[in-house]
């Protein structure tokens, strides 16, 4: 497995509060990636990283912010959680970009905003 | 574990038996395509991969299949083992530059006793 540690696996936050998830990767990889899955919907992408401070947005990326100060750390903030950001958010890396390679995922975050 | 596959396709397959999965994709632009397996509470595991220059990729027990000219991808299990069930998804990267990948949602595999 690849070398990613997503914290915490279980969250339960109430409505309107900042909440943070953390993504760890061992492997040195350039890009870092949180990726949101509901049900009946494909992976959808929120905001990626090219490089230390370097993000840029998603599909999704509305009410969602990150940011990347060290290459193996890749935080997501919900500054004001919402019901309809309830979801499992998973971590990717990749040391693609333009040379093509595969996303490896983390196992994942279920937040649950009540 | 996770709800995500609630309204998921199914396919149930005799353990020993082949697996075909389908998968179509959207843009014709696409030039790197991977199939994912997810098994409950686990994060998608990376399978096999295939590049828009070729048409067939094998892999340990696994054989991706890429037809352009319908836009279609299929990930064929020969030999279906129990520790095979769970979803499986493809992605196709639109183009050579950009970090999107667009994500298919999913396939149930059920392996049968």
């Amino acid at each position: 497995d690849a070398g990613i540690t997503q914290s915490p696996r279980h969250k339960v936050t109430e409505t309107g509060t900042p909440v943070t998830l953390r993504c760890h990767q061992t492997e040195n990889h350039r890009y870092m990636y949180w990726y949101r899955q509901d049900p009946g919907h494909g992976l959808r992408l929120i905001h990626y990283s090219y490089g230390v401070k370097d993000t840029d947005k998603g599909e999704v990326s509305d009410g969602y912010s990150v940011s990347r100060s060290k290459t193996e750390d890749f935080l997501l903030t919900l500054e004001s959680a919402t019901s309809s950001q309830t979801s499992v958010y998973f971590c990717a890396i990749s040391d693609g970009g333009r040379n093509n390679s595969p996303l490896h995922f983390g196992n994942g975050t279920r937040l649950t905003v009540t | 574990g996770e709800s995500v596959g609630l309204h998921l396709p199914t396919l149930s397959v005799q353990e020993g038996d082949n697996s075909i999965i389908n998968c179509a994709y959207s843009n014709s632009a696409s030039d790197y395509f991977i199939w994912y397996k997810q098994e409950s509470g686990k994060g998608p595991q990376f399978i096999i991969d295939i590049r828009s220059n070729m048409d067939k990729r094998q892999g340990q027990r696994v054989t991706v299949l890429l037809n352009k000219t319908v836009k279609h991808l299929s990930l064929q299990i020969a030999a279906t083992q129990p520790g095979d069930s769970a979803v499986y998804f493809c992605a196709e990267k639109p183009d050579n530059y950009g970090q999107n990948f667009v994500f298919g949602p999913g396939t149930r595999l059920s392996v049968l006793p």
